[in-house]
């Protein structure tokens, strides 16, 4: 079971606003460590999506959109496109593991 | 540009050993964290191992501690993961990522290789 827990699975038609959301705890995402996210096609390996809970780095287009609060962090895709489908995780540190990073179990969004 | 390059994958016998390799070019390793992520086939990101751009502080996840050992040579800015005692639940994909400042505890991972593919089977 993963330290940051994600929804298997998302799905929205083309258009659509999804959210995809990683829960934490007080030793992780409520301690005020950051939250990152990647997204990763079939057969790729991950590729940084939003860092520092909400931006983006070059080239991740704004339909792309980050936040935390509490103990939670959300991912949130507008304008949803058939090429956004792939997986997602949230990535952030955890002070009860000697600080060591944790992932998210992952989200697989599906374009409908 | 950043670049990433794993060496290293491929099939071993269970307790056997295997040394990957990751070659990095457009930046120095001294000069920021790296860190092997795994990953099960069709599962999700297991974080392995780290060491800070000082090398001086190391970290392995509990389920490769004692069997997995971080290291690097600078004169050939290449990060090498040495791996003993295989086990079947060690069979993943193995990518190296760079984090984004020395410190492995912060940051994101910015860049990652393509991974390099290990299959512990008899």
């Amino acid at each position: 079971q993963s330290v940051l827990m994600q929804p298997p699975s998302v799905s929205g038609a083309p258009g659509q606003r999804v959210i995809i959301s990683c829960t934490g705890s007080t030793s992780n995402i409520g301690a005020g460590s950051d939250v990152h996210w990647y997204q990763q096609f079939p057969g790729t390996a991950p590729k940084l999506l939003i860092y520092d809970n909400s931006n983006r780095p070059s080239g991740v287009p704004d339909r792309f959109s980050g936040s935390k609060s509490g103990i939670s962090a959300s991912l949130a895709i507008t304008g949803l496109q058939a090429e956004d489908e792939a997986d997602y995780y949230c990535q952030s540190y955890d002070r009860s593991l000697s600080g060591a990073g944790v992932f998210g179990g992952g989200t697989k969004l599906t374009v409908l | 540009e950043v670049q990433l390059l794993e060496s290293g994958g491929g099939l071993v016998q269970p307790g056997g050993s295997l040394r990957l390799s990751c070659a990095a070019s457009g930046f120095t390793l001294t000069s920021f964290a790296m860190s092997w992520v795994r990953q099960d086939p069709g599962k999700g990101l297991e974080w392995v191992s780290a060491i800070g751009g000082s090398g001086g502080r190391i970290y392995y996840a509990d389920s490769v501690k004692g069997r997995f050992v971080i290291s690097r040579d600078i004169s050939k800015n290449t990060l090498s993961l040495e791996m003993y005692s295989l086990t079947a639940e060690d069979t993943a994909v193995y990518y190296c990522a760079k984090g984004d400042r020395s410190n492995y505890k912060e940051g994101r991972l910015d860049n990652w290789g393509q991974g390099t593919l290990v299959t512990v089977s008899s």
